[in-house]
């Protein structure tokens, strides 16, 4: 079973572009999340999406946007990027349940973002 | 709001030592409790999940405890070896399908 696939791995871009990310889950899962890993504030929450629709957001500015299609692959969206931006994007997948505690989380091996 | 902290933030034994990691949390309303694995550069691997009900998941050489009542989760790896050298993070999953992280504990372990 292929496990949860990010591209691209490696994006460098300058401030002010904006950048998308994919991430394609395991098959079968409907969960998808997104979280920024900083060597400073290390892994926050960005969002989270089950079933094409956004469940949950973290503290995040409005220029990280992110949507989920009907196959569960997943998008996120930065828009005018800033340096602060650079960081690991991970996405997680999970089937989503939503009884009990019993989701597993898998997650990708993340796309490095560098902005200069 | 969730607070989860880590214990310590660097760890360095010997092969072949028993060890153990901490994990604090401050508000036990819970869905989860993961611990991951992560080498450098890379992504995360899930190692143990323990419901919020349950108290203790094994899984090999690795154990991983829970109490709600005191905030505390540890992870027990026996018989540590080279191979066990990463970060080990644990991640609480809140009511709203979110998991809130630890900074981690860097785990070296020597030859």
């Amino acid at each position: 079973k292929a496990g949860v696939t990010q591209t691209p791995r490696y994006l460098i871009k300058t401030r002010g572009q904006q950048v998308t990310l994919s991430c394609s889950p395991i098959s079968g899962h409907r969960s998808v999340s997104w979280y920024q890993q900083t060597p400073g504030q290390g892994l926050q929450f960005l969002f989270e999406y089950f079933s094409e629709t956004q469940r949950n957001k973290g503290n995040f500015p409005g220029r990280f946007s992110g949507r989920q299609f009907s196959n569960s692959r997943s998008e996120m969206n930065v828009s005018t990027l800033e340096l602060g931006d650079s960081a690991l994007y991970l996405c997680a997948s999970s089937l989503g349940a939503t009884a009990g505690g019993t989701d597993t989380q898998y997650f990708g091996p993340g796309t490095r973002l560098t902005v200069l | 709001k969730q607070e989860v902290t880590q214990i310590p933030a660097a760890l360095s034994v010997p092969e072949g030592e028993n060890l153990v990691l901490n994990c604090s949390f401050t508000d036990s309303a819970i869905y989860n409790l993961q611990w991951f694995r992560q080498d450098p550069g890379k992504g995360l691997t899930s190692l143990l999940l323990i419901q919020s009900s349950q108290r203790e998941q094994t899984s090999g050489r690795l154990n991983a405890s829970l109490d709600k009542s005191s905030g505390r989760s540890t992870l027990y790896i026996a018989a540590s070896q080279p191979g066990d050298s990463a970060t080990y993070l644990c991640a609480l999953m809140d009511s709203s399908y979110k998991l809130i992280f630890g900074s981690g504990t860097r785990l070296l372990v020597r030859p």
